[in-house]
């Protein structure tokens, strides 16, 4: 099974300033068509998930420009430019490259200091 | 408006049996494989099971084998999962999501596996 490490567990951050989360893969996540299934999502409190990012580094519509994904192989990052108070929650990395299972990162708590 | 409505969750014993179902709306729904996926309090994400569009692939995680499955009824745009011989370990918020994309998901209903 892919193993999906994320950092950090917790991510305090001020209003304004930038934001950065990995997520490291325990084996490439090229698959065989040549594209790289790694999707973020974004949790709310209280809600369901929302993909933010398909495919490394597309974002979905909707999603505010803030939201970078980027990365090769192994190593991804998601990284919000300017945190804004909306941005609140707990996002997590998914691989759906090499399936089953599909897997998860543990996510990380964005919180506001 | 493309929607997933899960329902069917609920409190049950140990060695129980629930069946959740899924509706979905706003496209279509046999055209796309579908997933559960699901979220135990204060945990994060953990797939479950997907199904191919026509039904003929199925895939679990290796903890729900045997125990748990995964249909559909694309005539009711209707996803399900039956879950049978329940563990305290599977209590969790149970989503439904359109795969292998992911890019909806429903609600999620709760299911607690309690004495």
């Amino acid at each position: 099974d892919v193993v999906m490490t994320q950092s950090p567990l917790s991510l305090p951050v001020t209003l304004g300033q930038p934001a950065s989360i990995s997520c490291r893969s325990s084996q490439s996540l090229v698959h065989s068509d040549g594209n790289t299934y790694l999707n973020w999502f974004q949790q709310r409190p209280g809600q369901s998930p929302r993909r933010l990012i398909y495919k490394v580094s597309n974002r979905d519509p909707g999603v505010p420009d803030r939201f970078s994904g980027s990365g090769s192989g192994t190593d991804f990052t998601l990284k919000i430019s300017r945190v804004e108070a909306e941005d609140v929650g707990v996002y997590y990395c998914m691989q759906g490259t090499h399936w089953p299972p599909l897997t998860f990162g543990g996510g990380t708590k964005v919180e506001i200091k | 408006e493309v929607q997933l409505v899960e329902s069917g969750g609920g409190l049950v014993q140990p060695g129980g049996s629930l069946r959740l179902s899924c509706v979905a709306s706003g496209f279509t729904f046999s055209s796309y494989w579908m997933s559960w996926v699901r979220q135990a309090p204060g945990k994060g994400l953990e797939w479950v099971a997907n199904m191919k569009q026509d039904g003929s692939e199925k895939y679990y995680v290796d903890s729900v084998k045997g125990r748990f499955t995964i249909s559909r009824d694309n005539a009711k745009n209707s996803l399900y999962l039956q879950m049978n011989s329940l563990r305290a370990e599977d209590t969790a918020v149970y989503y439904c999501a359109r795969a292998k994309a992911f890019d909806i998901w429903g609600q999620g209903t709760m299911v607690t596996v309690s004495s």
